[in-house]
């Protein structure tokens, strides 16, 4: 099982935009539009913030987006705030024996 | 509002048996739909999902960890239990419970986790 690939960093400043990139395989993301996205603030739950791709939850601010192109999901913060500034993990469906598979998570600072 | 709770020891010997237990509020594990996992992710290593179960009892597991890993549910108590034997050092991690309420592959809601060790 091969965890997908995301930059370990990920950085900018309060109001620019980060985009983060979430590399799978022809296997698991590029696949499925199963591709979903967490926030995770330390000692604290991870939060769903996009799930099938495009997608937002109630909720979670439209300064959040994501997409896919072949095998690559990205998620883009658009207008930085402080609280922004957690880490994020991607997760993709990937058939049916392991079902899910995870990013090696990107933590993004807010400058 | 929807909150998940796990428990569990959070030191363990090799060989042993791991027993975790999530305990929900806000909505029943008979919900239509509700699927729980466990996942566990190791210090520095990426998210490993383990398990799941679903609303109507049906039952899913990592085939890596297939032999280790029995997950059941107490609708009784609310709870999802998950035990998985034979701990290694390498089991060492984070354990999450979480919980998604379609027939879609992604989770709504994450507990905090439980870091349990393996160590003698």
């Amino acid at each position: 099982q091969s965890a997908l690939t995301q930059p370990p960093s990920a950085s900018g400043s309060p109001g620019q935009s980060v985009t983060i990139s979430c590399t799978g395989t022809s296997s698991d993301v590029g696949a499925y539009n199963y591709v979903s996205w967490y926030q995770h603030h330390s000692g604290k739950a991870p939060k769903l913030m996009i799930y099938e791709v495009t997608k937002r939850p109630s909720g979670v601010p439209d300064r959040f987006s994501g997409s896919k192109s072949g095998n690559t999901a990205s998620l883009t913060v658009s207008g930085l705030q402080a609280e922004d500034e957690a880490d994020y993990y991607c997760t993709s469906y990937a058939g049916n024996n392991i079902l899910y598979v995870f990013g090696t998570g990107t933590k993004v600072t807010v400058l | 509002q929807v909150t998940l709770k796990e428990s569990g020891p959070a030191l363990v010997k090799p060989t042993q048996t791991l027993t975790l237990t999530c305990t929900f509020s806000g909505f029943s594990v008979t919900t239509s739909q509700m699927r729980a996992s466990w996942i566990r992710q190791p210090p520095g290593k990426a998210l490993e999902w383990l398990a799941r179960i679903d609303w109507d009892d049906d039952i899913l597991y990592n085939s890596s960890l297939k032999t280790r890993l029995t997950i059941s549910k107490d609708t009784s108590k609310n709870q999802v239990v998950l035990t998985m034997t034979d701990m290694d050092p390498a089991d060492t991690a984070t354990y999450y419970c979480v919980v998604g309420f379609s027939s879609s592959w992604y989770f709504d809601y994450w507990g905090q986790g439980t870091l349990v060790t393996v160590s003698s």
